[in-house]
């Protein structure tokens, strides 16, 4: 069955520094994989996307993800964090119509 | 990408009644997705809701409890019926097909207190 793990429930960064977070996934054919970030009070936005073609993906707001066949991963990064990226983060697989979404990653932003 | 609006933004329910909330979309769209957030929790899908036919729900959410309407391609209705506080949640609209592709877009959510 397809699954998506998330392994950090919530990590705490320094503004300016690095950040990247994980995303596992489990599906026997190449998936859609998507990374979503949703701010308090608000709906999910999609900060970019994977589908096929250059491992490497860039997204909006500075990020992006480099998706690794070998390792099934999708993990998101962005070399310098800013305040306003403190927000809940997650990594979702498409297949088809059908999407499944990992548990989310909350991500702390410290002066 | 679509503009997805949703209604209401929130609202606070007293068990035993029933609430629809509206997903409205400035484009036609294949499919549309109805989710339930619950707090702190990820995502969960209800339903799929089909234009000119009836949802398809996933396991454990049943027609009785969350009905779904979906008259053309731009407009969907969710009802929660018969609330509890359990179902205190974040319910979520979401779109894919539009421009033929297979990403899903999001409303910004309804975010609904039962007591």
């Amino acid at each position: 069955a397809q699954s998506v793990t998330q392994p950090d429930i919530h990590i705490t960064v320094s503004e300016g520094a690095s950040l990247e977070l994980r995303c596992n996934y489990s599906y026997g054919a190449t998936p859609y994989l998507f990374w979503y970030v949703q701010s308090p009070g608000q709906g999910l936005q999609l900060l970019l996307k994977y589908f096929s073609g250059d491992t490497l993906v860039q997204g909006i707001k500075g990020f992006e993800a480099e998706f690794k066949r070998s390792q099934s991963s999708f993990n998101l990064r962005k070399p310098s964090v800013h305040w306003s990226d403190a927000a809940e983060y997650f990594c979702a697989v498409g297949t088809g119509n059908q999407f499944y979404f990992g548990t989310g990653t909350s991500l702390t932003v410290i002066p | 990408s679509a503009v997805i609006s949703q209604k209401p933004s929130r609202d606070i329910c007293q068990r035993g009644t029933s609430l629809t909330i509206q997903c409205q979309v400035d484009s036609q769209v294949t499919m549309m997705f109805w989710y339930r957030q619950q707090p702190g929790q990820s995502l969960t899908l209800i339903a799929t809701a089909n234009q000119g036919s009836e949802a398809t729900y996933e396991s454990g959410f049943v027609i009785d409890k969350f009905p779904i309407s979906r008259p053309n391609l731009t407009f969907s209705t969710l009802t929660v019926s018969n609330m509890s506080p359990e179902d205190s949640s974040i319910y979520l609209c979401s779109v894919a097909g539009f421009g033929g592709g297979e990403t899903q877009y999001f409303g910004p959510g309804t975010r609904l207190l039962v007591l």
